[in-house]
């Protein structure tokens, strides 16, 4: 069982087009993170949100934490090709402060 | 500044053979963490530490131990190792206060691609 889901699992557009990824849970959690990685290197954090209903903004990069807390969105403004690559959420849940979880990601393209 | 440091890059195993991946981290983080990535896939939690002498199971432990004697380290071990272990791993680390863990930034190494054959 995923504990965080996130969609579309893959996504393939334009360079200058705008897009929305979703990470969504049945679970609440105390923070939610979005990580991007690149091929051959670990993911580098580009956000964390921790209350229900924050909104972040890096550049061209929206992130929006759900009212409950259960689900975030990462939405791109214009899309250029070096946005591509794989971006992933994870979540602390539980009693454990250990216990960080990620989702299966979603692997960007953006073409010229 | 090294960070979080993982050796080997790359390791093949044979179907039995055992191996340590290490990990070691400078930056004096309570918490560490290892986790292995399929192919195409996100990363899922092996295992954890939040401190020093401390470990707990994450979502896939089955066929691998850790050990956390020193803050600085964090080894995996396979004991038996199987085709189902071919992934790539990845340790990480980061920093909480006892208050709790919002919001800390985990930090990766550069991963282990390993091939079990």
């Amino acid at each position: 069982t995923q504990l965080l889901e996130q969609s579309p699992q893959f996504l393939s557009i334009q360079e200058g087009e705008n897009l929305t990824v979703y990470c969504n849970s049945s679970s609440v959690f105390s923070s939610l993170q979005w990580y991007r990685q690149e091929p051959g290197e670990g993911p580098v954090l580009l956000v964390t949100v921790v209350t229900g209903g924050e909104v972040k903004k890096l550049k061209r990069l929206t992130f929006q934490f759900g009212d409950a807390r259960k689900d975030s969105s990462l939405h791109i403004t214009a899309a250029q090709p070096g946005d591509t690559g794989l971006y992933l959420c994870a979540g602390r849940y539980g009693g454990s402060q250990g216990n960080l979880i990620f989702g299966k990601g979603t692997k960007l393209s953006v073409k010229p | 500044n090294a960070g979080v440091t993982q050796t080997p890059k790359f390791r093949i195993l044979k179907i039995g053979q055992s191996m340590t991946l290490q990990c070691t981290q400078d930056m004096n983080h309570n918490y560490m963490y290892w986790y292995r990535q399929d192919p195409g896939m996100g990363l899922k939690l092996i295992y954890y530490s939040v401190g020093a002498g401390i470990t707990d199971k994450g979502e896939v432990p089955n066929g691998y131990n850790v050990s956390r004697s020193t803050t600085e380290d964090f080894p995996l071990r396979l004991e038996l190792a199987a085709p189902s272990q071919t992934s790539v791993y990845f340790c990480a680390s980061s920093y909480s206060s006892r208050d709790g863990a919002k919001g800390t930034e985990a930090f990766f190494g550069q991963g282990t691609r390993l091939t079990v054959v």
